[in-house]
């Protein structure tokens, strides 16, 4: 079953502009992670926050928790045309053993 | 280290056949997972295991789906028979976890993608 559920479905921006994702889960999670998927290709691990973080960076990633919301964010700040891809958001939820659900997915394509 | 490797990249078969994808993880990552990816139904975790020991194997579909993981760096997912309903891209990953910590970032090969006629 899809944990979180990711918002938009789809997003279209021009080069330089910033794209923000969102997330939404159901139960309570140790940590939820994003990963970007490019076409034809596996998922690549981006960024991990715990459950006791609200706000994380890397390079133009910024990510915000919000486990009162059950939610988070993604911000690619002055995207590029090579950030084109699926982003997934994933979610440790306790007392799952160590095991991710995955949502559905967004695709973000970036204009040159 | 050169990744999680998964062969074959691409296979297709026909109906009633006996498929085997097999999967490399990264030397010294203690969880293995397998998913099938698909449009209608996104990224699915099939089964996982922690030290070569299936821990939930509840997302496997059907009694035609079978994997292994006979020693630290191998693993096998069998599907026997083959059906058309099982064309997907099937993704193996692996991650290493300090006890405790919760799950860390899962590394993912590049996928084998599997079509059934």
């Amino acid at each position: 079953s899809q944990q979180g559920e990711e918002d938009p479905q789809a997003l279209s921006i021009q080069e330089g502009e910033n794209a923000t994702m969102n997330c939404s889960y159901k139960t309570s999670i140790n940590n939820l992670q994003w990963y970007r998927q490019n076409s034809g290709r596996g998922l690549v691990h981006l960024i991990l926050i715990r459950s006791n973080e609200r706000e994380k960076h890397s390079g133009r990633l910024r990510v915000t928790l919000d486990t009162s919301k059950k939610s988070s964010s993604l911000l690619i700040t002055a995207s590029r045309a090579a950030d084109t891809a699926s982003y997934f958001c994933a979610t440790d939820n306790t007392g799952a053993n160590s095991k991710l659900t995955f949502g559905k997915g967004i695709t973000l394509s970036v204009r040159p | 280290d050169a990744g999680v490797i998964q062969s074959p990249r691409h296979e297709v078969t026909e109906m009633g056949q006996e498929v085997t994808l097999r999967c490399k993880p990264i030397s010294g990552h203690d969880y293995l997972f397998w998913y099938r990816q698909t449009m209608m139904r996104g990224l699915e975790l099939l089964i996982y295991f922690n030290n070569n020991v299936p821990i939930d194997d509840s997302g496997m579909p059907e009694d035609r789906f079978s994997a292994k993981m006979p020693n630290a760096s191998f693993s096998t997912l069998k599907i026997q028979p083959s059906e058309p309903r099982d064309s997907a891209v099937y993704f193996c990953a692996s991650s290493f976890h300090l006890g405790g910590q919760g799950s860390y970032e899962q590394y993912f090969g590049p996928g084998t993608r599997l079509t059934v006629t």
